[in-house]
């Protein structure tokens, strides 16, 4: 059973600074992954997908890596702002071709202080 | 335009009752989701729906049914209502073997129960 654990849980950092969220998956055999960020009381907004044959993906400040043998993901933002403050979810696809949904982490809680 | 919508995106309602939360997606996709997001904000899959064929997480319980009346829907009705079903309930939509396979979540359904 898969299982996807997102490190830290919270953090809290100056604006500007660069940082990394990390994802882990417990089974290697996915389809995709995606990250997602949501805001307070919100739903959620896809940030970035990474198909399993693919290294990374970039958008804007954003670059999302994977490492798909050794079960790891990360989310770069870079010079960060206030407005990058939320949840941001990590969530993976099994390459089983049917209808399975996403396995998602627990989330980190990220806050940028002004 | 919504790629995918809900309805009502708040619910209140008693111990016991009967209710339903709607979803239509407008982006021709095959697969649709329901996901739970509990008071702790981890989000959970609960059924996946794809050309009548219904995956169910084994950790649902039968009180729960998704009804697809035509390919753009998937709704979810909840039998006798419990303190523990209040959580936020997000619909999803997805394409089988599109290159990226991307998940399309609606704004979700905030249900209380009292």
């Amino acid at each position: 059973k898969q299982e996807v654990t997102q490190i830290p849980a919270a953090l809290s950092v100056p604006e500007g600074e660069n940082l990394v969220l990390n994802c882990s998956f417990t089974d290697s055999a996915i389809y995709n992954l995606q990250w997602f960020r949501q805001d307070p009381g919100k739903g959620l907004t896809s940030l970035l997908l990474i198909q399993s044959s693919q290294r990374e993906q970039t958008s804007g400040r954003l670059n999302a890596s994977l490492d798909k043998s050794s079960g790891r993901s990360t989310l770069y933002i870079a010079a960060s702002q206030p407005g990058d403050s939320a949840t941001y979810l990590c969530a993976v696809r099994g390459s089983g071709g049917g209808a399975d949904g996403l396995t998602f982490g627990k989330g980190t809680h990220l806050i940028i202080q002004p | 335009d919504t790629a995918v919508s809900q309805t009502p995106k708040y619910l209140v309602t008693q111990m016991g009752n009967d209710k339903s939360i709607k979803c239509e997606q407008n982006l021709g996709h095959d697969t649709m989701y329901w996901y739970k997001q509990d008071s702790k904000k981890f989000l959970k899959i609960m059924f996946s729906y794809n050309n009548k064929e219904l995956i169910i997480n084994e950790t649902v319980p039968n009180r729960f049914s998704p009804k697809s009346p035509d390919k753009a829907h998937l709704n979810l009705h909840i039998n006798s209502l419990e303190l523990g079903d209040s959580a936020v309930y997000f619909c999803a939509s997805s394409q089988p073997g599109a290159p990226s396979y991307e998940q399309y979540f609606g704004p979700g359904t905030r249900l209380t129960v009292t």
